[in-house]
């Protein structure tokens, strides 16, 4: 299996400033066919299924704000929230769909400093 | 717009069967992968497994044994089941849609089931 592992496990941050989640595999992720990378990254609030926010490790889902990005190659990768916004609390979970079983990290709290 | 509704048992005893099924509407069907993804209260997310539209499936190895996806493509529906449960399978289940091809993130969700094991 590909294990998952994000930094940090929860972090705070200002509105309007910027947030940084780390997500590390295990092994590469880089899906030669189409040399994109098979991460993605997830929003869940409270009481609410996860929503996706990035797949292909940097390609943002429809209708999400351009102040969410992705980025990152091979094992290591990056979401970044350019300036925090008081909805943008939740927990994030980076996922790799490279290769059976699925795996996603294990999350990180993002709250308001 | 996709929807996905999911029902089943929310109660159950040890060694009893879950069994979980959701119907798509919108969309297409056949053309994505459909997972089963469970997460315990509290705590962060498990892949249990995916089928597709022509019925291949690949399971989660942590829970093979116990695990049966099914498809019903006239339904737009596929189902769950894992057997012998125990205090250990209690958790959220969703079911969702990935994407087509080597695109499974997963773009829809189901609105969960909260399946409880307790004698």
């Amino acid at each position: 299996d590909i294990v998952m592992t994000q930094s940090p496990d929860s972090l705070a941050v200002s509105l309007g400033e910027r947030a940084t989640i780390n997500c590390k595999s295990s092994q590469s992720v880089l899906y030669n066919s189409n040399n994109n990378n098979s991460l993605a990254w997830y929003q869940q609030k409270p009481g609410q299924p996860p929503k996706l926010v990035i797949y292909w490790a940097s390609t943002r889902e429809s209708g999400v704000p351009d102040r969410f990005s992705g980025s990152g190659s091979g094992t290591d990768f990056t979401l970044t929230i350019s300036s925090l916004q008081a909805e943008d609390v939740a927990v994030y979970y980076c996922q790799q769909y490279y290769s059976t079983p699925i795996t996603f990290g294990q999350g990180t709290r993002l709250e308001i400093k | 717009q996709v929807e996905i509704q999911q029902w089943g048992a929310g109660l159950l005893k040890p060694s009893e069967t879950l069994s979980l099924t959701c119907t798509v509407y919108g969309g297409s069907f056949s053309g994505h992968s459909w997972s089963w993804i469970r997460q315990p209260p509290g705590k962060g997310l498990q892949w249990i497994g995916e089928i597709n539209g022509s019925g291949s499936t690949n399971y989660n190895p942590s829970l093979k044994s116990r695990v049966t996806i099914s498809v019903d493509t006239s339904k737009t529906q596929f189902s769950l089941k894992v057997n012998s449960v125990t205090a250990a399978d209690t958790a959220l289940y969703y079911c969702a849609r990935g994407g087509v091809g080597a695109t499974r993130s997963i773009g829809y969700w189901g609105q969960g089931t909260l399946v409880t094991v307790s004698s």
